[in-house]
C-alpha cells in the first residue's frame, strides 16, 4: 500500500513570497490533514478535510494560509505571504473515516519550508 | 486549550535497558492515545495506539493508560540504538465544531547508548 505523498520535499523562499505544497493521501482515506511543525514542537494542526469539504480549520491562519482539497483526493495547501515564522516542516496525514472506532493518522515525508 | 504534556528531555538510556516515556493530558474526556516515533529529519511514524485502561503490548513496547490520572506511557523494552528518536504522544480531542482531532505534546528525545 503506498503511503502519503508530499511534493515538493524541500523549499526555500524569501519572506513575501508565496509558495504551495501537494499533498496525496493513502488510498481510500476520506480524512486528510495538514500540520505545521516547528523545530523542537510537536506537529500543530492547521486544516483538516473530510473528502472535499473543511471539517476543521481554527488554528489555519486564514489572512495567508489556504487550502484545498478538489474532488475528495489531492490537496494542496498555499501560503501568501511568507513571513520568517513560517518556517517549518508542513506534514500531511491521512485516516479513514474517523466517525468511530480507530482513528490512526499516517504522516508523509512533509515539506520543510525555509522563508529568508 | 488542550494540552498534552511531555516529560522534559533529552533521555538517555543505555542499551538493553528500559526506557519509559510519559505523557499527561487536559482533556478529561479524551478515548484515543497514541505514540507517534520521529527519527530526525523524517516525519511520525505510528507505534502505537490505546484506547482502554491498562496495558497494551507489542513486541518491545508496551502502551500504559490511566484515564482517571490523566496519564499515558510508552515503555521500551531491552532498548536499542535504532529507537534512538524522538517520541511523540497524541490525544484525540473533540475540537470546536465537533471535529475530532489530534493534540501532539512537543516529543521526548530519547538517545539508546551503545
Amino acid at each position: 500500500e503506498a503511503g502519503v505523498a508530499q511534493s515538493p520535499r524541500y523549499k526555500i523562499i524569501e519572506k513575501r513570497q508565496s509558495v504551495a505544497f501537494w499533498c496525496n493521501p493513502i488510498s481510500g482515506h476520506a480524512t486528510l490533514y495538514w500540520y505545521q511543525q516547528i523545530l523542537g514542537q510537536g506537529p500543530k494542526l492547521l486544516i483538516q478535510f473530510q473528502n472535499n469539504g473543511v471539517v476543521d480549520d481554527s488554528q489555519l491562519p486564514k489572512d495567508r494560509f489556504s487550502a484545498e482539497r478538489l474532488k475528495g483526493v489531492d490537496s494542496t495547501l498555499k501560503i501568501q505571504p511568507a513571513k520568517l515564522e513560517d518556517s517549518a516542516v508542513y506534514l500531511c496525514a491521512s485516516s479513514l473515516v474517523p466517525t468511530s472506532g480507530p482513528y490512526e493518522q499516517y504522516f508523509g515525508p512533509g515539506t520543510r519550508l525555509t522563508v529568508t | 486549550q488542550k494540552e498534552v504534556e511531555q516529560n522534559s528531555g533529552p533521555l538517555s538510556v543505555p542499551e538493553g535497558a528500559i526506557a519509559s516515556l510519559n505523557c499527561t493530558y487536559s482533556d478529561r474526556v479524551s478515548q484515543s492515545f497514541f505514540w507517534y516515533r520521529q527519527y530526525s529529519g523524517k516525519s511520525p511514524e505510528l507505534i502505537m495506539s490505546i484506547y482502554s485502561n491498562g496495558d497494551k503490548e507489542d513486541g518491545r513496547f508496551t502502551a500504559q493508560l490511566n484515564k482517571a490520572s490523566q496519564y499515558v506511557s510508552l515503555l521500551i523494552r531491552d532498548s536499542q540504538p535504532s529507537d534512538s528518536a524522538t517520541y511523540l504522544c497524541a490525544v484525540l480531542s473533540i475540537s470546536s465544531g465537533s471535529a475530532r482531532q489530534l493534540t501532539f505534546g512537543s516529543g521526548t528525545q530519547l538517545t539508546v547508548l551503545p
